[in-house]
């Protein structure tokens, strides 16, 4: 089974601008997970999506969204970039059952100039 | 504030030692304690999981010790490898799937 892939790996933005971020599941994986990932704030929930519905949101700013489609791939999008914005995203498919594995992928580098 | 507390940051164990992991909640409502390695370059992939109900849970070279009085959980990693250098982190969360992720420990195990 491919594992859960992730694109762009590598993003240069400037502030002001907006990004998307894509994620496609584990086949047969019905939940996407998003974690932003800094040195100085470690790892963070962002939000998750199940059957194409938010179940679950992070304390982040409304400026970080994300939707999920049909196929279960799932998007995020952050608006209005600013510096504190770089960081690693990454996202993680699972079952849907909460508490089953997560699994991630290797995540995408948003540097923010 | 940090939901779940980590420690040590950094740890340097000889090839054969054992690796101690430390962490701590304060949320009793927590039901699922998982940990993490994660590569460079590559996203966290779980090593291990145990729920508050069993104090002990052993996968081969890598045991979760857990404490529920004490709000307080380790990763025992026994015979350590240069394989296993890694960061590790561990995680807490209840009835739902967003974690709550320690700061990580970065392990260098010397050969």
């Amino acid at each position: 089974k491919a594992g859960v892939t992730q694109t762009p790996r590598y993003l240069i933005k400037t502030r002001g601008q907006q990004v998307t971020l894509s994620c496609s599941p584990i086949s047969g994986h019905r939940s996407v997970s998003w974690y932003q990932q800094t040195p100085g704030q470690g790892l963070q929930f962002l939000f998750e999506y199940f059957s194409e519905t938010q179940r679950n949101k992070g304390n982040f700013p409304g400026r970080f969204s994300g939707r999920q489609f049909s196929n279960s791939r799932s998007e995020m999008n952050v608006s209005t970039l600013e510096l504190g914005d770089s960081a690693l995203y990454l996202c993680a498919s699972s079952t849907g059952t909460v508490q089953e594995t997560q699994y991630f992928g290797p995540g995408t580098r948003l540097l923010v100039l | 504030q940090q939901q779940v507390k980590q420690s040590p940051q950094s740890l340097i164990v000889q090839k054969g030692g054992i690796s101690i992991i430390n962490c701590a909640y304060e949320n009793t409502a927590f039901d699922y304690f998982p940990w993490y390695q994660q590569f460079p370059g590559k996203g966290p992939a779980l090593l291990i999981a145990i729920r508050p109900d069993v104090s002990e849970k052993k996968e081969g070279r890598f045991t979760i010790s857990f404490n529920k009085s004490a709000k307080q959980f380790s990763l025992h990693i026994m015979d350590s490898q240069p394989g296993d250098s890694a960061t590790y982190f561990c995680a807490a969360t209840w009835g739902a799937n967003n974690l709550f992720f320690g700061t990580g420990t970065r392990l260098t195990v010397i050969p």
